[in-house]
């Protein structure tokens, strides 16, 4: 079965950092393309990164040069450095595996609010 | 990159059909053939119900399907039932190698 696991959300001040990570399981996790998506409550869902099976990174503009995405094959993670943090990232982070978004995570908490 | 335009809500009646529209651009929606939708419930992650313009994944009941007409992609449900009541998106693939979600649709069934 597949299974995908975020974890790192919380409350942070502006301007902090958080690290979320997605733990995936059930799949071969290294022939795949993962992405992270993020919904504010009550509002869109919104594309954040990606990162392809050669490590290639892709960021929606709004984060670009605040965010990283990583990955690990053989912990069969990723990951998303999230830098300098406004009120505006506050939403729940899902990841999501490859093209088509197929299988979600059930999403992480973010709040950044002093 | 903006948001793909989406309207806010549609409705029907049971058994009718109703149509939701995706629009962008030539370098979104137009350009490519990676337009996907999803539903979504209240405090559920989406559920992928199209993919690539108008294949939909095992599982997904035949009463949903898509199409593309230059740079309007759309979600077709017929046969309208009770449990269709949900909010729905599109996404596109760029020419930037991004993607951009559109800004969702909340379906209400009569």
């Amino acid at each position: 079965e597949v299974q995908l696991v975020e974890s790192g959300g919380g409350l942070v001040q502006p301007g902090g950092s958080l690290r979320l990570s997605c733990a995936a399981s059930g799949f071969t996790f290294s022939t795949y393309d993962m992405h992270w998506v993020r919904q504010p409550t009550g509002k869109g869902l919104e594309w954040v990164s990606a990162i392809g099976t050669a490590g290639d990174t892709y960021y929606a503009a709004s984060v670009k040069g605040r965010f990283t995405i990583s990955r690990e094959d053989a912990k069969n993670s990723f990951f998303l450095q999230m830098n300098s943090l406004t009120a505006g990232d506050t939403a729940v982070y899902y990841c999501a595996r490859g093209s088509w978004y197929e299988y979600w995570g059930q999403g992480t908490l973010v709040t950044v609010s002093s | 990159q903006s948001a793909l335009t989406q309207p806010a809500s549609v409705s029907g009646s049971p058994g009718q059909s109703i149509t939701i529209s995706c629009t962008g651009t030539s370098s979104d929606v137009g350009g490519y053939k990676y337009v996907s939708w999803y539903q979504q419930y209240p405090g559920k992650a989406p559920k992928l119900m199209i993919y690539e313009v108008n294949n939909r994944p095992s599982g997904v009941s035949n009463r949903f399907s898509g199409s593309k007409s230059g740079n309007t992609a759309s979600l077709t449900i017929s046969g309208l039932q009770a449990e269709d009541e949900a909010d729905y998106y599109c996404i596109s693939h760029t020419s930037s190698s991004t993607r951009v979600f559109g800004g969702g649709t909340k379906v209400t069934v009569l």
